[in-house]
């Protein structure tokens, strides 16, 4: 069974730092696009970054310079290394299969961020 | 950056009733659009990409259309477990912007 989990969500203040984290089980991570989606609390959904199977990565200007995304392939896993957070980057983060123009196939169940002092 | 606005944001309606959900492009995206149904409390899933495929697995009485600026996501006779809040998305270049969303509601 395909699954991705996400962990590393929780409750940080204003300028603090927090990695996520998306472990895959039944696809590997490394041969495939990979991409974090958020959405704030009420709201829509909202792209945050994309890791390419051959490293290339790609992020929405609101997170550009404080995010960073990244893999390790002997843990079969993805990251969002979040810095210099903000209010409004307050969201669910889900961790997805990236399938380029097929759209995005494989969605985790979502890890909560609340940026809050 | 390419923005993608839907049309209507609520919409209420009743069980076997058809609805079409509008998603309009600022400017020419091809075919790059996929269409997503999301529940409370849940993932997004993929219902159409290409504008017009529908994904494995998804029910016969969704389809989509259209290719440009201007797409349409289409229920035939809705079902109970429709009542969901649906979302387009581009493809064709980053950043992969989704629509603001159409929460569908029980009449």
């Amino acid at each position: 069974e395909v699954q991705l989990v996400e962990t590393g969500g929780g409750l940080i203040q204003p300028g603090g730092s927090l990695r996520l984290s998306c472990a895959a089980s039944g696809i590997i991570v490394s041969r495939n696009y990979m991409s974090w989606v958020r959405q704030a609390p009420g709201k829509g959904l909202e792209w945050v970054s994309v890791i390419y199977s051959g490293g290339s990565t790609y992020y929405a200007d609101s997170v550009k310079g404080r995010f960073t995304i990244s893999r390790d392939n002997f843990k079969n896993t993805l990251y969002l290394q979040m810095n210099s957070l903000r209010a409004e980057d307050t969201a669910v983060y889900y961790c997805a299969r990236d399938i380029g123009d097929l759209g995005t196939d494989i969605w985790g169940q979502g890890t909560m961020v609340t940026v809050s002092s | 950056d390419i923005q993608l606005t839907q049309s209507p944001s609520f919409l209420s309606a009743s069980v076997g009733d058809r609805v079409t959900i509008t998603c309009r492009a600022s400017q020419g995206i091809s075919s790059y659009l996929a269409w997503y149904q999301q529940r409370p409390g849940k993932a997004p899933k993929l219902l159409i990409y290409a504008a017009s495929t529908l994904q494995s697995g998804v029910p016969s009485r969704f389809s989509g259309s259209g290719s440009g600026t201007e797409f349409t996501l289409t229920i035939s006779s809705l079902q109970p477990e429709d009542f969901a809040t649906y979302s387009c998305q581009l493809l064709n270049t980053y950043p992969y912007t989704f629509g603001q969303g159409t929460k569908l509601e029980i009449k």
